[in-house]
């Protein structure tokens, strides 16, 4: 079983769309848990972190499944430049130790 | 403040070439990832620092692959000899240990061996 499994992709929306991706992870001792956003030919950037708690920002959610080692992303009000990949990043254990990429589920909106 | 700087941007070689690719992390950024992107794929990771010491190094193919931090600060990702599969992105990243994991990434170097 691969460490970072993510949804298939691609997901192709329309603008004001709602989608959501799915991720789960193996390692249960992972504590760090992230989603990155990768235009095309471009290098990964922070979306935003994911914590027990549930977080959002913006038009964007993400939630965390400790009990079920799942994480998911929502997108709401989806804009054209959300156009993107995304990737579901954990950690391998401890705070500090190496981030491992899921590989990644392709959105593309369309007007 | 300047972001991670990584050289060259793309590299075209024959099979059998040694390549070597050099990455300037964030100053006072401690770790320092080197990762592989295939189309189509993640970046998946190749080896980590935590200052000049590889702390994870266990997905770099030893027989041909070579890095180093000598000082703690910049880093050399080696192939020799080069083979067609290692076409691919290679990404550095830089972050701080502690408290945050966040990572930056450069540019990336795409590799294209013929």
């Amino acid at each position: 079983r691969k460490e970072v499994e993510q949804d298939p992709g691609p997901f192709n929306v329309p603008e004001g769309a709602t989608v959501a991706f799915n991720c789960t992870y193996s390692n249960s001792a992972s504590q760090s848990f992230f989603w990155y956003r990768q235009d095309c030919r471009k290098e990964p950037k922070l979306l935003m972190s994911v914590y027990s708690s549930g977080n959002e920002d913006g038009r964007f959610t993400a939630q965390l499944n400790r009990a079920s080692q799942y994480i998911s992303l929502l997108i709401r009000d989806s804009k054209l430049s959300d156009s993107a990949t995304y990737l579901c990043v954990v950690n391998r254990g401890q705070a500090g130790t190496a981030l491992i990429f899921g590989k990644g589920t392709t959105l593309s909106v369309s007007s | 403040e300047a972001g991670v700087v990584q050289s060259p941007r793309y590299k075209i070689i024959e099979k059998k070439q040694p390549v070597a690719f050099w990455c300037n992390p964030i100053s006072g950024h401690n770790t320092l990832y080197w990762y592989r992107q295939n189309l189509g794929q993640g970046p998946e990771l190749l080896i980590r620092y935590e200052n000049e010491e590889a702390v994870d190094d266990s997905q770099l193919p030893k027989d041909r692959f070579s890095a180093e931090r000598l000082k703690g600060v910049d880093s050399t990702l080696k192939i020799q000899p080069a083979e067609l599969g290692d076409s691919a992105v290679y990404l550095c990243a830089s972050s701080q240990t502690y408290p945050s994991e966040k990572l930056f990434f450069g540019s990336g170097t795409q590799l294209s061996v013929l």
